[in-house]
């Protein structure tokens, strides 16, 4: 089983709709992150928690909301969808008692706004 | 936002040619550089975390040295294989006492090795 998994996996969804997207790890790790990829560029860094009390905004924040419900558990909302928002998610965790900030990916969810 | 950069942006090359790829990034308030493999349709794994000026990482064929005061970092694969063909990633840790740390992703070295 894989140690940290995204759904849904794929998602189709019209302009100006609500959506979740939900990760979950089993890896035991206190930080979480939400990044999104776009053709031609490398991961942005949309939301971090470093625990279940701590969120941070990362680069690209605007239009995107979180909620970190437990330690293995980290959401990413999108309020009001857009087609710009169209991309591949990736959740991602980190140890803070191990290698400095190694990401551990999950599968990724790709987001399609129309 | 921290300027990463990666050179150059896609590389094709033959079988058993050896190859390296460059991950600049600002010198000062280093904490760590990680470098990650991507292949299509899957997850970035990481391959190396550096943390020290003047580490030398090396896993099978592929190696990464580091240079944190001129701020780059040069990944090497040793004979490339069909195999190794994927997006390379760095990302650059950067932390300061007064204002926390941030994690920026480079763009990615897209590297084909044809057989």
């Amino acid at each position: 089983d894989a140690d940290v998994t995204q759904t849904p996996r794929n998602r189709i969804t019209k302009t100006g709709k609500r959506i979740m997207l939900e990760c979950s790890q089993t890896k035991g790790h206190d930080r979480m992150y939400w990044y999104r990829q776009d053709p031609g560029l490398g991961l942005r860094l949309i939301y971090y928690s470093f625990d279940v009390k701590d969120i941070n905004k990362g680069e690209i924040s605007d239009g995107y909301s979180v909620s970190r419900q437990a330690q293995a558990k980290f959401s990413l909302s999108l309020e009001s969808a857009i087609p710009n928002q169209t991309a591949l998610y990736f959740c991602a965790t980190s140890d803070h008692r191990a290698s400095r900030y190694e990401q551990y990916f999950g599968p990724g969810t790709r987001l399609t706004v129309t | 936002i921290l300027n990463v950069e990666q050179s150059p942006q896609s590389l094709h090359v033959q079988e058993g040619d050896s190859t390296n790829f460059t991950c600049s990034f600002p010198s000062s308030n280093f904490y760590a550089l990680h470098w990650y493999r991507w292949e299509t349709a899957k997850s970035p794994e990481a391959l190396f975390v550096m943390t020290l000026n003047g580490d030398e990482k090396k896993k099978g064929r592929i190696s990464a040295t580091l240079n944190t005061k001129e701020g780059y970092s040069y990944l090497y694969i040793k004979g490339s294989q069909p195999e190794d063909s994927a997006t390379y990633l760095c990302a650059f840790i950067w932390r300061s006492e007064t204002s926390g740390s941030r994690l920026t992703f480079g763009e990615g070295t897209q590297l084909t090795v044809n057989p």
